[in-house]
């Protein structure tokens, strides 16, 4: 199982452009979560989905939307990239909300925005 | 969600067993006690996780006592790869419910 893939690892965008982050999952996992991470920070939800079709804001939505088409893939979309989005993005999902199943998490896209 | 505090570093030498101890004095009656380990530029890697007693899989164990208000992860025989920082979070659930990682206890493993 290749668990949550996240990509692209690493990408710079220029103020104003758009771009989609890619998350995908193998483990049948209903829940999926956006995150992100600034430098020396915890972890900040963006949106989150209970299945396929269903999504929620997070704490920090505004500048970014999602989709969940399907059970496996979850994009993050950033419409107009500016500055304060430069971050690191965290991809995550479990199989229920339920606090005896632990999200597990990709390894990241690194984003910067110039 | 309950307040976890935790040590910010510890060193080790290969070999030796490693316990991180964790404070979680609020935690509430349906709280899981979730561990996770990162390493640079990868994401939080799911370790273990208990609600009471204690737990133990391939890679560590998990000692919670019966009043749940600490826990101790128990690494055996580290190894220079288990060179990491390392998260002890108090999980709730819920949809929605965002996982909060504190500053985590950085392990440092030397030869």
């Amino acid at each position: 199982n290749a668990g949550v893939t996240q990509t692209p690892k690493f990408r710079i965008l220029k103020i104003g452009q758009s771009m989609t982050l890619q998350c995908t999952q193998d483990m049948n996992h209903n829940y999926m979560y956006w995150y992100r991470q600034d430098p020396g920070m915890g972890l900040k939800l963006i949106y989150y989905s209970v299945g396929a079709g269903i999504t929620d804001k997070g704490e920090v939505p505004n500048g970014y939307n999602v989709s969940r088409s399907t059970t496996e893939d979850f994009p993050l979309r950033l419409e107009l990239a500016a500055p304060s989005q430069t971050s690191v993005y965290f991809c995550a999902s479990s199989y229920s909300g339920e606090a005896n199943q632990p999200q597990h998490f990709g390894d990241g896209t690194r984003l910067s925005i110039l | 969600l309950a307040k976890t505090t935790q040590p910010i570093s510890m060193d080790s030498y290969e070999g030796q067993e490693v316990n991180i101890t964790c404070s979680h004095n609020n935690i509430a009656t349906n709280d899981y006690i979730t561990w996770y380990q990162q390493f640079p530029s990868q994401g939080p890697r799911f370790i273990i996780q208990g609600y009471k007693t204690k737990v133990t899989n391939e890679v560590a164990s998990l000692f919670i006592p019966a009043d749940r208000k600490s826990s101790t992860l128990s690494l055996p025989r580290v190894s220079l790869s288990d060179t990491a920082v390392y998260y002890c979070l108090v999980d709730r659930g819920g949809a929605g419910t965002a996982l909060i990682f504190g500053k985590g206890t950085t392990l440092s493993v030397s030869s």
